[in-house]
């Protein structure tokens, strides 16, 4: 089983539309999560860190629940410039490295 | 803002050669990370590296890979004698602390022939 999955869409959406990512991981030892943005042949970048009591930064909310080690990510209003691959990512204490899910791929069309 | 920067942005290179990929991570970041990306697969893990010595590696960064500080701001990634399948992109990354998020560089392009 994958640490982390993802739906690798795409999922396509009109400009102004609603869109959720959800993403499952499977080691309970995972402490920290993070939603990564990456553009074609590009760098991951991060969008933002995820907490239990669940963050908003703009159009962007993201949730954990620990109980079903499920994260997701919410972008509301999404624009032309949201189309991207968002990458679930979880951070392993102790090992420091990330592990990276393969990635949903988002498609915003006029 | 303070930026992970790479070099080169693509480096081809004959397959048993001898590659060296650069970094400068965030001046005041203490981890340092490299991590590659196979075309059309998901980002995955090489090494960590603190305190002047790698703190984790992973499967993928067998005897062929070795990491160096040199200096007070360059990280490098030595692969000794390059396969194909060692052709991705190689990103590296710091953090200030273990457990915070990770900054990502622009990444090297490795094409090996």
């Amino acid at each position: 089983r994958k640490e982390v999955e993802q739906d690798p869409g795409p999922f396509n959406v009109p400009e102004g539309a609603t869109v959720a990512f959800n993403c499952t991981y499977s080691n309970s030892a995972s402490q920290s999560f993070f939603w990564y943005r990456q553009d074609c042949r590009k760098e991951p970048k991060l969008l933002m860190s995820v907490y239990s009591s669940g963050n908003e930064d703009g159009r962007f909310t993201a949730q954990l629940n620990r109980a079903s080690q499920y994260i997701s990510l919410l972008i509301r209003d999404s624009k032309l410039s949201d189309s991207a691959t968002y990458l679930c990512v979880a951070l392993n204490t102790g090992f420091q490295k990330l592990v990276f899910g393969t990635g949903t791929r988002l498609l915003v069309s006029p | 803002e303070p930026e992970v920067t790479q070099t080169p942005s693509h480096q081809v290179t004959q397959m048993g050669q001898e590659v060296i990929l650069r970094c400068v991570p965030i001046s005041n970041h203490l981890y340092f990370y490299w991590y590659r990306q196979i075309l059309g697969q998901k980002v995955e893990f090489l090494v960590s590296f603190y305190n002047n010595e790698i703190s984790e590696k992973s499967e993928i960064f067998d005897d062929q890979f070795s990491v160096e500080r040199p200096d007070g701001s360059n990280f490098t990634l030595k692969i000794r004698s390059t396969k194909l399948e060692d052709s991705a992109m190689y990103f590296c990354a710091s953090s200030l602390v273990s457990y915070n998020e990770q900054f990502f560089g622009p990444g090297t392009r490795l094409t090996v022939l």
